[in-house]
């Protein structure tokens, strides 16, 4: 069974770091792309960054570009996300997800088949 | 950037049909997916790829994209399909609707 566990979360003031981390079970990791996906409190869902199997390819939100920092480590089955200079607006539950995106001449097959349950940023003095 | 449009909220009697939309220009012409979140908990994958249910997922979920509208149907709603539903798309990066209130009353 596949099991996606966030940690890290926690209150952070504003300009502060915090580095939430991503245990996956049940799956090859090595195999898959890997997502962060926040919620601020009471919105909808928003995509931040995901990550290819190997690590070589990174995509960001435009609004964290330069503050967030999205890696892996295969041998530990873990996802990680640095966060730097939080600003308030950061404040969310951050989700990690599976990626088992792909594409072919028809287009994109993007989803996201397994969440974690996700960890709370607040950013606030 | 690429938007997606959902009625924030929806209304359906149990054992009704509920239908749920999601608008964007040309949505037809890309893979569109839906996630179920209900109250506290993490976003489900109901459907993916337009129409194709993740196992697990009851047969009464069903999807279809054309034109610029997508919809997930959910036939003979039950009261534990109460929750919020978001589409997502791909266009040059994710993007997810809104969010429709599903209410079962």
């Amino acid at each position: 069974e596949v099991h996606l566990v966030e940690s890290g979360g926690g209150l952070v003031q504003p300009g502060g770091s915090l580095r939430l981390s991503c245990a996956a079970s049940g799956f090859t990791f090595s195999s898959y792309w890997m997502t962060w996906v926040r919620q601020a409190p009471g919105k909808g869902l928003e995509w931040v960054a995901n990550i290819k199997q190997d690590g070589s390819e990174k995509y960001y939100v435009d609004s964290v570009k330069g503050r967030f920092t999205i890696s892996r480590d295969n041998a530990k089955n873990s996802l990680y996300l640095q966060m730097n200079s939080l600003r308030a607006e950061d404040t969310a539950v951050y989700y990690c997800a599976r990626d088992p995106h792909y594409s072919d001449t028809t287009g994109y097959f993007y989803y996201f088949d397994y969440w974690g349950q996700g960890t709370l940023v607040p950013v606030s003095s | 950037s690429y938007e997606l449009t959902q009625p924030p909220s929806v209304s359906v009697s149990p054992g009704q049909t509920a239908t749920i939309t999601c608008s964007g220009d040309k949505l037809g012409d890309r893979y569109v997916c839906w996630y179920q979140q209900k109250p506290g908990q993490s976003p489900v994958l109901v459907i993916y790829q337009d129409k194709k249910r993740p196992s697990g997922i009851p047969e009464r979920f069903s999807g279809s994209n054309s034109g610029n509208t997508a919809t997930l149907t959910i036939s003979g709603t039950q009261a534990m399909d109460e929750a919020d539903y978001y589409c997502q798309a791909w266009d040059s990066s994710v993007v997810f609707g809104g969010g429709t209130k599903l209410t079962v009353l």
